[in-house]
């Protein structure tokens, strides 16, 4: 089945740094990625969606230049934490879906951590 | 309101019980409705989705789909200790550009007792 290669798994950095985040479509073409954030006890929420070759679409409240998607190729999107804060620090989930596909296809997540 | 709205929990059932989620749902254009499950601190994992009025048989899950109603549920039959966790209910909605995304409930704990 289709599979989706997240990684780091998990990531703890200092205050003001950037940490990147990659999700790679091992089996198929993700046309689509969806960037998911995840708070303790809470549920999925989408930050942003990207196409392939497109600028992400962002979520009402999801700052964009703090937040930078990259989808460059129908493998790989990644999403990069910039000038991170402690209050960053959460679960990020990606989502791919592929052409003509009706399912959604998860990363395994990363934990982010910021000190 | 939520766009999507799940009891969250927990509900406990004893071992070999069935299990029944629920999950209501605000926006009237939804095209297609998943269910996951997710254990503490792992991605979601797929248990099935649907599409059409009705039920849905996976195995020892079933989704059921009412749209008049705006609700959608969850039976698993013969539950197991390893059924525990939060099962996580999404709908998606049509966009402009052609794709759809998901919008996820908050979810239910599900508890299984041995």
């Amino acid at each position: 089945g289709a599979v989706v290669s997240q990684h780091p798994s998990w990531v703890i950095c200092k205050s003001g740094t950037s940490v990147k985040i990659e999700c790679r479509s091992l089996d198929f073409q993700a046309t689509t990625m969806f960037w998911y954030r995840q708070f303790p006890k809470q549920s999925l929420m989408l930050m942003a969606t990207s196409n392939e070759g497109s600028k992400a679409t962002y979520e009402q409240g999801v700052e964009k230049d703090k937040f930078l998607i990259n989808h460059a190729s129908l493998t790989l999107s990644t999403l990069t934490v910039t000038s991170a804060h402690p209050e960053d620090s959460s679960f990020y989930i990606c989502s791919a879906r592929g052409t003509g596909g009706k399912g959604y296809t998860f990363g395994s997540g990363t934990r982010l951590t910021v000190v | 309101q939520k766009e999507v709205e799940q009891n969250s929990g927990p509900l406990s059932v004893p071992e070999g019980a069935i299990a029944s989620l629920n999950c209501t749902y605000s926006d009237r254009g939804s095209q297609s409705f998943f269910w996951y499950r997710q254990y503490s601190g792992k991605s979601p994992e797929l248990i099935m989705f649907i599409y059409s009025n009705g039920d849905k048989e996976d195995g020892r899950f079933t989704a059921q789909l009412n749209k008049a109603s705006q609700y959608v549920s969850l039976l698993i039959r013969d539950s197991q200790p390893s059924d525990s966790a939060t099962y996580l209910c999404a709908v998606s909605r049509g966009m402009n550009t052609g794709f759809q995304k998901l919008v996820f409930g908050t979810g239910t704990r599900l508890l299984v007792s041995p």
